[in-house]
Parts: C-alpha cells; sequence; structure tokens
C-alpha cells in the first residue's frame, strides 16, 4: 500500500462543475503539498500546508492532520484547469524528501 | 518560468552509454532535490543538496548513479552505463529550507 494515496485517479467534469480531489496518508506529516502538472512535464507547487486551509483563487486546500486526509477543491472549473494534481507529503522523520502520489488527471470539458 | 532550469530537456542515448543532466535552482534557495518520474506514476525521490552537502540519498540511486553540487549552486546528476530502465523524467527541485519546492521543465531520458 502506497504512502500517500489519491482518488479519483481520473476525472472528467463539464466546465463550472465544483471538482474535489483527496488525498489519504499513512505516516506522520510535518508538511503536505498540493502540486499540478501540465503535459510536458513541468510540476507547479499550489500549496503547502501543515494544518487547517488554504485558499488561491478559485482553488481551495484543506488538511484534516488527525484523520490523515486532505483535498483540493476547484471552484468553477474551467478547460485550463485540465492537468494531473498530485498530493505530496513530508514526512516528520524524513527530512526535507517528498513522498508523492500518483496523481488525479483532470479533464474539464468545454 | 518557475525560475528552475534544466538541461537537456530531452536525451535519447544507447543502453551502455553515460549521459548527465544539469539543474540550476533559484540563486537564493540552499536546498536542491532530484526526483525521478516514470509514465502515469507520480515523482519518486533520488537524492538532496543542502548547499554542497548531498544529505540523503533513495535506495532508488545505485551505483550507477552519482550526482554532484560542487559549489552550492548547480547540481549534475551522471547515470553511467544506462539501462532501458533509466528511462523517465529527471525532475529538479529547489527550495530555500523546508519551504515550497520550486521545480524544473524536466529531462526527458530515452535508453534505447
Amino acid at each position: 500500500k502506497n504512502e500517500v494515496e489519491q482518488s479519483p485517479q481520473n476525472l472528467t467534469a463539464q466546465e463550472g462543475e465544483f471538482i474535489t480531489i483527496n488525498c489519504s496518508y499513512s505516516v506522520g506529516i510535518s508538511a503536505l503539498h498540493w502540486l499540478q502538472q501540465h503535459p510536458g512535464g513541468g510540476i507547479v507547487s499550489l500549496f503547502m500546508l501543515s494544518s487547517g486551509k488554504k485558499k488561491h483563487g478559485r482553488l481551495i486546500a484543506t488538511i484534516n492532520i488527525q484523520e490523515k486526509h486532505s483535498s483540493l477543491h476547484i471552484t468553477a472549473s474551467h478547460p485550463r484547469d485540465s492537468a494531473v494534481y498530485i498530493c505530496a507529503v513530508r514526512r516528520e522523520t524524513s527530512g526535507s524528501r517528498l513522498t508523492f502520489g500518483e496523481g488525479t488527471q483532470l479533464t474539464v470539458n468545454p | 518560468d518557475t525560475g528552475v532550469s534544466q538541461d537537456p530537456r530531452h536525451k535519447i542515448t544507447k543502453r551502455g552509454q553515460n549521459v548527465t543532466f544539469r539543474c540550476d535552482p533559484i540563486s537564493e534557495h540552499n536546498r536542491l532535490y532530484w526526483y525521478r518520474q516514470t509514465l502515469g506514476q507520480g515523482p519518486e525521490f533520488l537524492t538532496y543538496f543542502q548547499n554542497e552537502a548531498q544529505l540523503e540519498k533513495s535506495r532508488l540511486l545505485s551505483n550507477r548513479f552519482s550526482a554532484e553540487r560542487p559549489k552550492g549552486s548547480f547540481s549534475t546528476l551522471e547515470i553511467q552505463r544506462t539501462e532501458q530502465g533509466d528511462s523517465a523524467m529527471y525532475l529538479c527541485a529547489s527550495s530555500a529550507w523546508q519551504e515550497t519546492q520550486y521545480f524544473g521543465p524536466g529531462t526527458r531520458l530515452l535508453v534505447l
């Protein structure tokens, strides 16, 4: 079992829909990252959080440390949001290394 | 553009050849990371540096792999005697201490 599990693996939505991607982890962490990867490989960091909730534009990330669970929400989705969204954790005991989930492929249709 | 650059962006090589990749991090970042990503998978940690010191290496980093960051600025990742299983995207990231990691565009390696 992977230490970081994401669901769903694939998600197709219509433009304007509210989207939720989930991340569960099984280890103690010091931080959790949400990353976006577009075709061609470039990865952009969306959020780094260790508690509570963060918001940036139409993106919202939440984390529940007790339940070892985080969600990424996209409001009013748009075709340009189509990408792979990756959850990654920095373990309490691993220094700076990140452990990644396998990613969620999001496709938003116009 | 995150400010982290990698060179080359693509590399095709024959099995058994040596390859070297370069990463230039954001200049004020003291930490530099190498990850590897195969198709359809999330990235996997390879190694990281704090300034010029290599602080951690993954078991994935066999003795055919070596990484350096000689002056605490750019880093190189060398793979000797490449194998087809080395085909992957090699990603570099940098950060200031344990803050947000900024990723480069990656080097896509294909071993024939």
